[in-house]
């Protein structure tokens, strides 16, 4: 069965540090690829998503992820974050053209930004 | 953007009562609409997929009898919690897919709170 994990449980940094968030997927086949992003009090909301194309995708509010195929990740990345940032990222991988295409999501990885 | 309403966002219910849970579509129309329900510090876990005017599908280890799902409309599915039990209080997220298209993204409803007493 697939799995999506995300090593990191939670994340503490200062205001202006750089960020990445590791996400691995254990299938092999085609995948689409998200990163959501869910605010305290708030809904899940898309960071970003791959599909197809350049395996680097920028999101909203400066996210970036690369998918590299051959180690089966999708990090999100940001270069300087903002106490703004403060919530909790879910990565999630989908089977691509799968008869349900349900989306598998990792745990999550909080990320508290001090200001 | 497409927008994904759940109502109501918060309920306090006895131990044997049912609770109804709604989830609209806005501005478009959703094939299938995806229930999730989420425990604390973990990740969201898939209850069912539902199929506007067929029977949804469940998960393994999700009771479709005590979690019933409707999808009536190409806007509007609802999860009735029946007999709720203390262990059923949770956070129940829905999920639609926009018509169309492999490739899809799925919008999320802000949440329902549930709390069984």
């Amino acid at each position: 069965a697939q799995s999506v994990s995300q090593h990191n449980h939670h994340v503490i940094l200062s205001e202006a540090a750089s960020l990445e968030l590791g996400c691995n997927y254990s299938y092999g086949g085609t995948v689409n690829l998200f990163w959501y992003v869910q605010y305290p009090g708030q809904h899940l909301q898309l960071l970003l998503k791959y599909f197809s194309g350049d395996p680097l995708v920028k999101g909203i509010k400066g996210f970036e992820a690369e998918f590299i195929k051959s180690k089966f990740s999708f990090n999100l990345r940001k270069p300087s974050v903002q106490w703004s940032d403060t919530a909790e990222y879910f990565c999630a991988v989908r089977e691509y053209g799968g008869s349900q295409g349900n989306l598998i999501f990792g745990k999550g990885t909080k990320l508290s930004v001090k200001p | 953007g497409a927008v994904v309403s759940q109502h109501p966002s918060r309920v306090i219910c006895k131990s044997g009562t049912s609770v109804k849970i709604e989830c609209r579509s806005l501005d478009f129309q959703a094939t299938t609409m995806f229930w999730y329900r989420q425990f604390p510090k973990k990740s969201l876990m898939l209850m069912a997929t539902s199929n506007e005017g067929s029977k949804a599908t469940y998960e393994q280890g999700v009771e479709k009898d005590k979690f019933l799902i409707n999808h009536a409309s190409l806007t509007l599915s609802t999860l009735t919690v029946t007999s709720a039990h203390p262990e059923d209080s949770s956070f129940y997220i829905c999920s639609a897919k926009e018509f169309g298209g492999s490739s899809y993204e799925q919008y999320f409803g802000p949440g329902t709170r549930l709390t069984v007493t």
